[in-house]
Formats: C-alpha cells, structure tokens, sequence
C-alpha cells in the first residue's frame, strides 16, 4: 500500500519568513496531492490540492510542487502570518476520472508555529 | 464551518460503557468516513459508506460499530472501549467518494477512556 513520509514535524518561524514543509509517497500509481490545515479545535480542512499532470499550483501565498519522477511534493507558505500557525497534513492517493476507490493516505502532520 | 457536525465534542467514558458518536452533513455529499487521529500518528481511516453502503472496513475492531441510516448521517457506536482507543474520531464527507476527491472534514469528538 502507500506510504506517505512527511517533514519536519515541527516547524517555527518568524512572522515574514518562508515555510516549506515537504512529503515523499510510495505508490508511482498515487495522482491525487491533497494538503490539509488542522487549526486547534478544528478537523482539516484542505488548502490546496495537485494532480500528477501538473508540476506546481500556486494561489496566493500558498504553493504546491510535485516532483512525480521522485515521488515527493512539496508545500511553500510565502510571507507567513501568525494565524499560518497550525498543523498541516499532506496525503496522497489515486483519484480515477471514470471512477474507483478514493482513500488518501495521510502524512504524520507538520505543527507550524509562525511567531510575531 | 465545513458543513459537517460532530455531537459530542467531548466524551469520556469507562471500558464498560456503550457510547455513540454522531456525524451529520448538510453539503448533499453521498460518502461518509470515519477516521480515529491519535497524538503523533496519521490519520487512520477506520470506515467508508458510499450511498449509505460500507465500502471499506480497516481491519477496525469490532468494539467500533458503524451505522449510516442515510446519506446524510453517520453514527460510530462505541462499546467495551480500552484506554487506547482514546483519541479525536473525525467525521469527513465527500460528493462522491470515486469522483469528487475533496473531503469536508468536521471538527471531531475527543474521546477519552478511563
């Protein structure tokens, strides 16, 4: 089955700065890159997503590269603000146009302190 | 909000007790699942109904019993629960579990058994 490794687990930066949080996959057959944000008190909610058949997908400060040959994908938060700070969770799975089962394998999560 | 809503948000219970969580979702979606978030571990699935019908089983205890009468609700009914069990079970609902990918999670209910 697939396996999705995600780092860092933790990850703390200045209000402004950059984060990157990255993630590899097992399964050459996985085309579907979901990423997810945990605020506290809260279930995920998805921020951005990418399908195998693009390279990087961008809105606003949130961007996302997918790298298919070496099966990693990458999440890059520009000019990060306090309320950025929360856990974010890549997945990865199989999504069939005409159909077949969807279930996202999820990364262990990255806890995102971005500090005044 | 998501769309999708947990009762309780918080329960604890003793190994002896029968308990139920429920998830409700207001978004028209035709797949349900349910997912148990334990501290520095994935998040595990646990079940998949689409059209009310349980398509995946995780290899989940049978002391978790799912119940999901029609598409718009799903119960988690919870008996003779260990200690480790403890954890945030999540609810999540997608318009169709083959062809839309997007997953409405809801805010989760923090179990904790003594």
């Amino acid at each position: 089955g697939e396996n999705v490794e995600q780092h860092p687990s933790t990850l703390s930066v200045q209000e402004g700065d950059s984060a990157v949080i990255k993630c590899t996959y097992s399964d050459s057959a996985s085309n579907y890159f979901p990423w997810y944000k945990q605020e506290l008190g809260k279930g995920p909610q998805l921020i951005i997503d990418i399908r195998s058949n693009v390279g990087e997908k961008k809105d606003q400060r949130i961007a996302v590269t997918l790298n298919k040959t070496a099966k990693h994908f990458s999440l890059h938060i520009t000019e990060t603000q306090p309320e950025d700070s929360a856990v974010y969770f890549c997945a990865a799975s199989i999504a069939h146009a005409s159909g077949g089962s969807y279930i996202p394998t999820f990364g262990r999560g990255t806890s995102l302190i971005v500090h005044p | 909000e998501t769309g999708v809503t947990q009762t309780p948000r918080h329960l604890v219970m003793g190994m002896t007790n029968k308990k139920s969580l429920k998830c409700e979702q207001h978004l028209g979606h035709n797949a349900m699942y349910w997912y148990k978030q334990s501290a520095k571990k994935p998040l595990e699935l646990m079940f998949v109904y689409n059209f009310k019908e349980q398509t995946e089983n995780n290899s989940v205890p049978s002391r978790f019993s799912p119940e999901c009468p029609n598409s718009s609700h799903l119960f988690l009914h919870l008996h003779t629960l260990q200690p480790e069990d403890s954890a945030l079970y999540l609810c999540a609902s997608s318009q169709d579990r083959d062809r839309r990918n997007e997953q409405f999670f809801g805010p989760g209910t923090r179990l904790t058994v003594l």
